[in-house]
């Protein structure tokens, strides 16, 4: 059964810093690696989706990255700015579509 | 454009009424829908897919159930809801994938559910 790890749990960074959230599984057999984001009380929001083909996506200031092999991905964001506040999930795909998530990062960007 | 809405965005129900959560997708036809649950202080939980009308798997066992009347509607539902039902409903929906790529998932506002 696919567990999906996301470290740290919770992030506090001043504005204008890079940052990287990590996500880890255990099942490396996955379709896509698919990043959202989830604000207080509301749905989840697609970032970014890897192909298992594939080695990394980008749009704008976020930057995801994948490693089948060793069951890692990254999500990248620079320059983070106060509205990049929000709890970053991870979830991966396996051949029935279905999602398998991390329990998510808390970021907090401070002004 | 596809659009996904759920309603109501938030119900306080007592223990032991019943439950119907709905969930409508527009703008595409034949979508795979999902039924996702997040309790507090624990991670998203699929509960339900479906993959055309009628036609309901189950993720995990529970007091609840779903159904697909139509190809865009998808219901959670409950005849008597209990304490453990408590919290946030996401309902999803993806286009079918096709050989080794798959699709991403989108996912509506949400329901909050608090059982008293």
């Amino acid at each position: 059964k696919q567990e999906v790890t996301q470290i740290p749990a919770a992030l506090s960074v001043p504005e204008g810093e890079n940052l990287v959230l990590n996500c880890s599984f255990t099942d490396s057999a996955i379709y896509n690696l698919q990043w959202f984001r989830q604000d207080p009380g509301k749905g989840l929001t697609s970032l970014l989706l890897i192909q298992s083909s594939q080695r990394e996506q980008t749009s704008g200031r976020l930057n995801a990255s994948l490693d089948k092999s060793s069951g890692r991905s990254t999500l990248y964001i620079a320059a983070s700015q106060p509205g990049d506040s929000a709890t970053y999930l991870c979830a991966s795909t396996d051949a029935g579509n279905m999602l398998t998530f991390g329990g998510g990062t808390r970021l907090m960007v401070k002004p | 454009s596809q659009t996904i809405h759920q309603w109501p965005a938030t119900l306080v129900q007592p223990v032991g009424s019943p439950l119907s959560l709905e969930c409508t997708v527009e703008g595409t036809s034949n979508p795979n829908l999902y039924w996702y649950r997040q309790a507090a202080g624990r991670g998203l939980q699929l509960l339900f897919y479906s993959v055309g009308i009628g036609q309901i798997s189950s993720e995990v066992p529970q007091n609840l159930s779903a159904s697909r009347p139509q190809d865009r509607q998808f219901i959670l539902s409950s005849k008597k809801l209990l304490l453990s039902d408590s919290g946030f409903y996401l309902c999803a929906w993806s286009v079918a994938g096709t050989g080794t790529i798959s699709q991403p998932q989108h996912f509506g506002d949400g329901t909050r559910l608090s059982i008293l």
